[in-house]
């Protein structure tokens, strides 16, 4: 079945620092992934997304790249505001489901 | 256009009891699916909905029922509810699985607080 393991946190971070957060992938086929937010007392917001090997999604200042051959879908942002300070989940589909990693929790302090 | 809404936001049962959740899909979006997320982790899918059918499911007992509407919008039933069915439970609307291969983003709503005592 399909499978999403991301990094473990909480992250903390200083304001303009630059956040990476791992998540690799086990599936069948050529899943789309996905990065979706989820800021305190909300449901969950789509960040970005891709559909196929060596797409880069990319919202916000957030940048992801679709890697087959390692199965990995890094998030990365160069320059983290206090406003990003959220629970990030690494997803993916391929058979209308969405399978979810166990989310990151991110702070920034200004 | 309208975004994913779900009613109502908070709610608190008690074991045993029955709970019936609704959401209403994001416009243009006929399909329909409810995760469950426990505190502390990721969603967990329960099933899906298109065409007022049933179109998947994961591994949830039959006491997690849901009905699609004309109108693509949905309802999420649990019976007989336990303390560990405590958790917020999302809706997510798509586009149809036979456009997307399966393979599209899902618009979720805000959520509603299930708190089982």
């Amino acid at each position: 079945g399909n499978s999403v393991t991301q990094m473990e946190g909480p992250v903390t971070l200083s304001e303009e620092a630059f956040l990476t957060i791992n998540c690799t992938y086990t599936a069948t086929g050529y899943p789309s992934l996905f990065w979706y937010v989820q800021y305190p007392g909300e449901g969950l917001q789509l960040l970005l997304k891709a559909t196929k090997a060596d797409d880069k999604g990319s919202n916000k200042g957030f940048e992801a790249t679709y890697r087959k051959e390692t199965t990995s879908f890094h998030l990365e942002k160069g320059s983290v505001q206090v406003s990003d300070s959220a629970v990030y989940f690494c997803a993916l589909t391929n058979d209308y489901k969405l399978s979810f990693g166990a989310g990151t929790t991110v702070t920034v302090r200004a | 256009e309208t975004g994913v809404t779900q009613s109502p936001t908070h709610l608190i049962k008690t074991r045993g009891q029955q709970v019936t959740l609704r959401c209403s899909s994001q416009s243009g979006h006929n399909t329909v699916s409810w995760y469950q997320q426990a505190l502390g982790q990721g969603p967990q899918f329960i099933f899906q909905y298109y065409r007022e059918e049933e179109n998947g499911r994961g591994n949830f007992p039959p006491r997690f029922s849901g009905l699609q509407f004309p109108n693509y919008s949905s309802e999420l039933n649990v019976n007989a509810l336990e303390l560990d069915d405590s958790a917020l439970y999302l809706c997510a609307s798509s586009l149809p699985p036979v456009r997307t291969g399966g393979r599209g983003e899902q618009y979720f709503g805000p959520g509603t607080r299930l708190t089982v005592t």
